[in-house]
């Protein structure tokens, strides 16, 4: 079974600060990884995604994540933290061979708090 | 069209009641997801659709009824509901391959059972 472990339920930085959300996998295959932003009262949006290719892979807002299968880690990064970065953030991995569809497992998420 | 809609954004009903939540998407996706999510938690699959079939549901209890009338359309029928139902209800379509696109979902129903 696939799973992800999010380190960290509150993290906390200064608004210009490097923001670093961890996230490490475990899977018995190659997996694809994940990461969501939720922000209060909506629904999950996409920020980035691992599927094999690029080991360093950048998403929307200025977020990337580099996957290293040697730490089993996908985690978050951002150069220069907004205020409109506070969020909760879910990593997540998904089952290649689910077949016709996608069964994701998300981690239990990290809210992340930008100081002014 | 890259949007998943869903409607009521809000919904109050009372443990007697039937009720209905939908979702809409134009995307070409052929799954279709129901999650469940309480406060401070991660989203909990309830439900899956591929081809609009039903392939999972998670053991979810009977008071809960989905539906996938076509390829763009899901509802979620509610009845008989307990208070602890109450939680945000996110649905999520995804292309129909191997995974490896990511989820696009819907902005919720805030559900209170009363």
């Amino acid at each position: 079974a696939q799973s992800v472990t999010q380190l960290g339920s509150h993290v906390s930085v200064s608004e210009g600060a490097l923001v670093l959300l961890r996230c490490n996998y475990s899977s018995s295959v190659p997996p694809y990884l994940f990461w969501y932003v939720q922000y209060p009262n909506q629904g999950l949006q996409l920020l980035l995604k691992y599927t094999s290719a690029a080991t360093l892979v950048k998403g929307i807002n200025g977020f990337e994540a580099e996957f290293k299968k040697s730490e089993t880690s996908f985690h978050l990064t951002k150069p220069s933290a907004h205020m409109s970065d506070a969020a909760e953030y879910f990593c997540a991995v998904s089952d290649p061979s689910s077949g016709g569809y996608q069964k994701v497992t998300f981690g239990t998420g990290t809210k992340l708090q930008v100081i002014p | 069209d890259t949007e998943v809609t869903q409607t009521p954004k809000h919904l109050v009903m009372g443990m007697t009641n039937k009720k209905s939540l939908k979702c809409e998407q134009h995307m070409g996706h052929r799954a279709m997801y129901w999650y469940k999510q309480k406060a401070k938690k991660p989203p909990e699959l309830m439900f899956v659709y591929s081809y609009e079939k039903l392939s999972i549901n998670e053991s979810v209890p009977s008071r809960f009824s989905p539906e996938c009338p076509n390829s763009s359309l899901l509802n979620l029928h509610l009845h008989a509901l307990q208070p602890e139902d109450s939680a945000l209800y996110l649905c999520a379509s995804s292309q129909k391959s191997t995974g490896s696109g990511g989820y696009t979902f819907g902005s919720g129903t805030r559900l209170t059972v009363v």
